[in-house]
């Protein structure tokens, strides 16, 4: 299996932050990789396809970079409701997995 | 636009089989370019994804669950189904049912369920 590692594990952070989350997995998945953000009690929205591609009505705040083991997600500016976990998951091969997530916190 | 929908128990004795079904609406699971999916998260954990079926019936399981993993597909009823075997207090969690984007690049989740919470207890 394909192990991806996310960190910080948690972060706090201000409203109008410049915030950077890294994933990093153990083996090559070239370009494979997603990144969700999920609120409490709700379902995991995608935000980010192909390691840089904006899902459609996603803010263009959000950016992602990173090819073979290391990807990165960035906020370019964080916003109240911005504040959530995040998760990216590798589809390279299966099994599919997840980060553990990094918990995004109001400082 | 397209929405998916959990349904089922809520509560599952332990040893007993957990069985939920996803019902897709506002558009066609017999799409070339997706796949359907499942995928559960553990009360205050990350997510992990259990399998995924393409309208064929062709499937993909995770490892970790392939022995007491099912999943199936029904087109004419626009739903697919999951049915885990043999649970225990670990097999409690939030289910979320998912469909699967089959691009040239990458393949992704792309729309959710809201999820079922599914407890295992006597």
């Amino acid at each position: 299996d394909i192990q991806m590692t996310q960190s910080p594990s948690s972060l706090s952070a201000s409203v109008g932050d410049r915030v950077t989350i890294t994933c990093r997995a153990s083996q090559s998945i070239r370009s494979y990789l997603n990144w969700y953000q999920q609120k409490p009690g709700k379902a995991p929205k995608l935000l980010i396809y192909a390691a840089s591609s904006l899902q459609s009505g996603v803010p263009s705040r959000f950016s992602g970079s990173g090819s073979g083991t290391d990807f990165t997600l960035t906020i370019s500016s964080l916003q109240p409701e911005d504040f959530a976990t995040y998760y990216c998951q590798q589809s390279y091969s299966t099994p599919i997995t997840f980060g553990q997530g990094t918990r995004l916190e109001i400082k | 636009q397209l929405q998916l929908q959990e349904s089922g128990p809520g509560l599952v004795k332990p040893s007993e089989t957990l069985s939920l079904t996803c019902t897709v609406s506002g558009g066609s699971i017999s799409s070339s370019s997706y796949y359907w999916g499942w995928i559960r998260q553990p009360p205050g954990k990350g997510l992990e994804w259990i399998g995924s079926i393409y309208y064929s019936g062709s499937t993909y399981y995770n490892p970790s669950l392939k022995s007491r993993v099912t999943i199936s597909v029904d087109t004419s009823k626009n739903q697919f189904s999951l049915k885990l075997s043999s649970v225990t207090a670990a097999d409690t969690a939030v289910y979320y049912c998912a469909r699967l984007y089959i691009g040239r690049r990458d393949d992704a989740f792309d729309i959710w369920g809201q999820g079922t919470m599914v407890t295992v207890s006597s």
